[in-house]
């Protein structure tokens, strides 16, 4: 396992159509992050994964946004009907838990989304 | 919300100077931070952590200081290089960090 990864790195779509993300974890990490970054800014951060629960969402996931981890290792994000808005880098962060050792957050490389 | 702000949004050094890169937070209650180096393209580097009972730790040619009296973190690089020339951000959380907050980011060039 050589880190986190995303796939795809590059997405164009169109206004209004659907796109899905998917993101792979350090496999022995049992916390998922998702978060959004914009030129010039930090990430912001959209949700959070402990397993395959979804223990934590932000104000910026809005209801066109839906994330899963199903089986506890790798997850998707959705994001219906796009908007220009949603043009950013989605970045995907995995982390131990406290107790198991550091809790620093390893991040992939992201997907850039643009919307056209 | 919790804010975590850097003094400086840009800084030049020459290579083989040391570098110091600031930043503020405002949550007192954060006690775990770490400083992420991110090239252009690239999603975030982790580079080096501490928690609030300690004030500084010290990796290969970086060093953490945390001030939790005034709030204040700093990154140190010692004898900077090109391949340093990055953004550089710091992130914090509190408890069992389920959520990072991460400042805007200071740009860092190394002049050759």
């Amino acid at each position: 396992d050589t880190g986190v990864s995303q796939d795809p790195r590059h997405k164009i779509t169109k206004r209004g159509q659907n796109v899905t993300f998917r993101c792979d974890p350090i496999s022995e990490h049992n916390r998922l992050y998702w978060y959004r970054q914009t030129l010039g800014q930090g990430p912001e951060f959209l949700t959070y994964f402990q397993n395959e629960a979804q223990l934590e969402k932000s104000r910026l996931l809005s209801d066109r946004f839906s994330a899963e981890r199903p089986k506890g290792s790798f997850s998707t994000l959705e994001i219906q009907r796009t908007e220009q808005g949603d043009s950013a880098m989605y970045l995907c962060a995995s982390s131990s838990d406290p107790g198991t050792g550091g809790t620093e957050a390893f991040f992939g490389q992201g997907t850039r989304l643009t919307v056209v | 919300g919790e804010s975590v702000g850097l003094h400086l949004p840009t800084l030049s050094v020459q290579e083989g100077d040391n570098s110091i890169i600031n930043c503020a937070y405002s949550n007192s209650a954060s006690d775990y931070f770490i400083w992420y180096k991110q090239e252009s393209g690239k999603g975030p580097q982790f580079i080096i952590d501490i928690r609030s009972n300690m004030d500084k730790r010290q990796g290969q040619r970086v060093t953490v200081l945390l001030n939790k009296t005034v709030k204040h973190l700093s990154l140190q690089i010692a004898a900077t290089q090109p391949g340093d020339s990055a953004v550089y951000f710091c992130a914090e959380t509190e408890g069992t960090g389920n959520q990072f907050y991460f400042g805007t980011g200071t740009s860092l060039t190394v002049i050759p």
